[in-house]
């Protein structure tokens, strides 16, 4: 059973057009989170909730926006598009995050939604 | 910041053992993952270690030093089916202000590039 869930898995959109991602789970996490992943290339990590707090990269450009209603859905906003964002874009969730004496969650990963900016 | 260095591509033998290594430098680390991912596919859990010394899973194994800033993912008797891209996540404190009279820190892992391992026959 789909346990982190990505739709659409395919998104074409166009320069400047806004698009929205989104990001469903069945685990009940605490913490959900967006990244982004060009090919060959690490993960790279735009924001995460913990519940609903909200925790933005520093280098995440304000083109980027997200959004978590309610424990179960995540959306990506790229509120305009640009032809360098177009890659994988990653949701993943854990059931927290590590504390200290070496207490951590491991992440799931649902299958990711690629992106075409034309 | 932080620095994470893993080799770009790695080939071995089905059969054979191949060793993967990670370096990282970064303040405030807690601890490290490796993960798995297919070609197109999510990234999959395969370990973590916290404390130095090896843990050992099956197949697969990952050994840490904290103090040399170095990890290492030991894939043994190996398959076709292990043909894939390992992404080794360095672990940080990142310092949080949720509000005016909140805050605190998570451990948020930070991934390398990853290391594409090619199994032949």
């Amino acid at each position: 059973d789909a346990m982190v869930i990505q739709n659409p898995r395919y998104q074409v959109t166009q320069f400047g057009k806004p698009v929205t991602l989104s990001c469903s789970q069945t685990l009940n996490h605490n913490v959900m989170y967006w990244y982004q992943q060009k090919s060959s290339q690490a993960p790279k990590l735009l924001f995460h909730y913990y519940d609903k707090d909200f925790n933005n990269e520093a280098d995440t450009p304000d083109n980027f926006q997200s959004r978590r209603p309610n424990t179960s859905f995540c959306f990506l906003d790229i509120r305009s598009p640009g032809l360098g964002d177009a890659a994988m874009y990653l949701c993943a969730t854990s059931r927290g995050t590590s504390g200290r004496g070496g207490y951590s969650y491991e992440q799931y990963f649902g299958p990711g939604t690629r992106l075409t900016v034309t | 910041g932080q620095n994470i260095d893993q080799p770009t591509e790695m080939t071995a033998t089905e059969g054979a053992i191949v060793q993967i290594n990670c370096t990282y430098q970064t303040s405030g680390f807690n601890g490290l993952f490796w993960y798995q991912q297919h070609a197109g596919e999510a990234p999959t859990f395969l370990s973590y270690n916290v404390l130095d010394g090896l843990e050992e899973k099956g197949r697969f194994s990952s050994f840490l030093s904290r103090s040399k800033g170095y990890s290492y993912l030991l894939l043994k008797e190996l398959q076709m089916k292990d043909s894939a891209s390992y992404l080794c996540a360095v672990e940080r404190l990142q310092a949080q202000l949720w509000s005016r009279n909140r805050a605190g820190g998570s451990y948020i892992p930070t991934f390398g590039r990853g290391t594409s391992l090619i199994v032949h026959p």
